[in-house]
């Protein structure tokens, strides 16, 4: 199993352009996650995912939009970026029951910078 | 929800046990205490996780307080591969959905 899967791993944009942030996994996971971190701070929740077909909000959701059509696939689209979405941005999944003791498994990161 | 509080930082020698704290006095009795950590330039890793009685893996110890309004990761002998960011992370089956993780603590081990 490759795990979770980002791409790409590092991106620079220019104010106003936009983007795709790709992830995937191959786990069979219902539950899929968007995370940032900035510098020196820990990580805030951006959206999640349940299951195909259903997304939530998460601590800080404004700039960015989610989809899942796929288990698989749980892309990140920020549709006009901005200096303040400078970030690195990590994708998570894990195991779909609920269960409190359920594993989360993160992928490797990609690396934005705005200007 | 629950929050936790850990040290911003901490130091160890390296071969020596590093014990790691984290307050969470407001826990509910569903709550599970999960430790994450992240090596420099990855994604967080589960570390170990717990509910009441102390529990031990391959990597590391958690040891939970009695009242469970506190727990330490134990790391028996630090190397420099542990050098990392550790979380701890409450987690509930009423909002498991959302895992929300803090600043965690830094923790830096000396050669």
């Amino acid at each position: 199993n490759a795990g979770v899967t980002q791409t790409p791993k590092f991106q620079v944009l220019k104010t106003g352009q936009s983007m795709t942030l790709q992830c995937a996994q191959d786990m069979n996971h219902e539950y899929m996650s968007w995370y940032r971190q900035d510098p020196g701070m820990g990580l805030r929740l951006i959206h999640y995912s349940v299951g195909a077909g259903i997304t939530d909000q998460g601590e800080v959701p404004n700039g960015y939009n989610v989809s899942r059509s796929t288990t698989e696939d749980f892309p990140l689209r920020l549709l006009s970026a901005a200096p303040s979405q400078t970030s690195v941005y990590f994708c998570a999944s894990r195991p779909s029951g609920g269960a409190a003791t359920d594993t989360q498994y993160f992928g490797p990161g990609t690396r934005l910078t705005v200007l | 929800d629950a929050k936790t509080t850990q040290p911003n930082s901490m130091e160890s020698n390296e071969e020596e046990p590093v014990h790691l704290p984290c307050n969470h006095s407001t826990i509910s009795g569903t709550d599970y205490i999960h430790w994450y950590r992240q090596l420099p330039s990855q994604g967080p890793e589960y570390v170990i996780h717990g509910l009441t009685s102390n529990v031990n893996n391959r990597m590391a110890s958690l040891a939970i307080a009695e009242d469970r309004k506190s727990s330490t990761l134990i790391l028996h002998r630090a190397t420099l591969r542990d050098a990392a960011v550790y979380y701890c992370i409450l987690r509930d089956r009423t909002s498991y959905d959302k895992v929300i993780f803090g600043p965690g603590t830094s923790l830096s081990v000396i050669p």
